[in-house]
């Protein structure tokens, strides 16, 4: 099976700052790695798809790569804002396996301070 | 679209008594999942669905059921409730080769 981890369970940057989080997986390297949002009390919301043959996908403040040789995936936020504060997770599909069967890891929280 | 609807969001058992989860989603998507989020534990993956009709388990399956009739429709079942199963569950449903939409979660509590 493949093992997800996320760097340190907590993040504080002040505004204007880029976040940068890490995910690593250690086993086989996926198709593809998702990243979502997760605020508390609701349900995770997600925001980047990036596939094994993509480098780099953007979208907005929001920036994710992913390194199949290091077998990691960072997802950076620049210009950070108060409201980029939640938890962030990331998740992969299991071995060949179709996007049903998609694991997270526990996730970084991030907190920006004004 | 309403999205993903689950209900109830909040339900109290005792141990030993079973109760479904209901599940809905009216985007058409292909799969649907069951997770549950612990402290510390992050989510995992109960069962999921690829199509209706076709199930299999995921990471913690004990103790749950499933089926899928429809596209629409995933309920997950508690057979015999037991305090470890005290947990907020979420389902959530994806396109192929998309991102998955979450509901707002069922905040379950067995005594």
């Amino acid at each position: 099976s493949q093992k997800i981890e996320q760097n340190s369970e907590a993040l504080n940057i002040q505004e204007g700052k880029t976040a940068t989080l890490t995910c690593n997986y250690t086993n086989y390297s996926p198709a593809y790695l998702q990243w979502y949002r997760q605020d508390p009390g609701r349900g995770p919301v997600f925001l980047l798809l990036i596939r094994e043959n993509e480098k780099e996908k953007r979208k907005e403040r929001l920036k994710v790569t992913f390194d199949t040789t290091l077998k990691q995936s960072l997802f950076h936020i620049t210009a950070s804002q108060p409201a980029d504060s939640a938890t962030y997770l990331c998740a992969l599909p299991d071995r060949g396996s179709t996007l049903g069967r998609l694991y997270f890891g526990r996730g970084t929280q991030l907190t920006v301070w004004p | 679209n309403a999205g993903v609807t689950q209900t109830p969001k909040f339900q109290v058992l005792k141990t030993g008594q079973s109760m479904t989860l209901q599940c809905a989603q009216d985007m058409n998507h292909e799969y649907m999942s069951w997770y549950r989020q612990d402290p510390g534990m992050g989510l995992r993956l109960i069962h999921y669905s690829v199509g209706a009709g076709i199930t299999d388990q995921g990471e913690v399956p004990n103790g749950y059921n499933v089926s899928r009739s429809t596209t629409e429709d995933f309920p997950l079942r508690l057979l015999s409730a037991a305090p470890s199963q005290t947990s907020v569950y979420f389902c959530a449903s994806a396109p192929r080769d998309k991102g998955y939409t979450f509901g707002s979660g069922t905040r379950l509590t067995v005594v």
